[in-house]
């Protein structure tokens, strides 16, 4: 168990909708990132949050966005879904991007599958 | 463009035998590298990692060495077990500024037969 959580574990919608998935970083840590799992794809990193600011931004979908709460949760909202994104999301903390060791803690992922 | 690269998506070794995973770079950028190991349903775990400034880093039965001229790393697990079976990735993050991402390798899908 690496001490960060993800909800929902499965998660089932339709064309069109939108979702929101939920992550809670390791007790301590600040930076929160979200990676994309996609069939035989590795993971893609789409954002990073760092005490509540966004800090850098990788491959990800204007359709998609993201936050950092007061209490260093995070939030990643997708809309306006299409079938590609039918994926794996990952959550990953660590506790300070600028350490030499920052080794990423990974969450357990959602599953999104869209119809 | 993929920075980071597992050229082989599995492999199958013998339990008590060496297994060796490999990784190739291209971004000279990179300062800090990480191999996680992921179960299925599960979300990848840090299992060991090298900074740029060394060639070598040791933790049990897993070393993992690194050839800057070359742009690889590769991942040793001596002896291998039936339990290490998983999908291993190698990750490279970038140095200076903001930039903490992780770039991933597609993963290697490690088989140790008892």
């Amino acid at each position: 168990d690496s001490g960060v959580t993800q909800t929902p574990k499965h998660l089932i919608t339709a064309t069109g909708q939108r979702v929101t998935l939920r992550c809670s970083p390791r007790s301590g840590d600040l930076s929160v990132y979200w990676y994309q799992q996609s069939l035989d794809q590795g993971l893609q990193f789409l954002i990073q949050y760092y005490n509540g600011e966004e800090r850098a931004k990788g491959n990800i979908l204007e359709r998609f966005s993201a936050q950092q709460f007061p209490d260093l949760h995070s939030e990643l909202n997708l809309s306006s879904l299409e079938l590609g994104d039918s994926a794996l999301y990952f959550c990953a903390s660590s506790v300070d991007p600028s350490g030499i060791q920052n080794e990423q803690f990974f969450g357990p992922g959602t599953r999104l599958t869209v119809l | 463009d993929q920075q980071v690269k597992q050229n082989s998506p599995s492999l199958s070794v013998q339990e008590g035998r060496i297994s060796i995973l490999n990784c190739d770079y291209t971004n000279s950028m990179f300062d800090y590298f990480l191999w996680y190991k992921k179960y299925p349903a599960e979300g990848p775990t840090f299992l060991i990692s090298i900074s740029s400034i060394k060639d070598k880093n040791e933790d049990g039965r897993f070393t993992v060495f690194l050839n800057k001229s070359a742009k690889h790393l590769s991942l040793h697990i001596v002896p291998s077990q039936p339990g290490d079976s998983a999908v291993y990735f190698c990750a490279a993050r970038g140095s200076g500024g903001s930039n903490y991402k992780l770039t991933f390798g597609k993963g290697t899908l490690l088989t140790v037969n008892p």
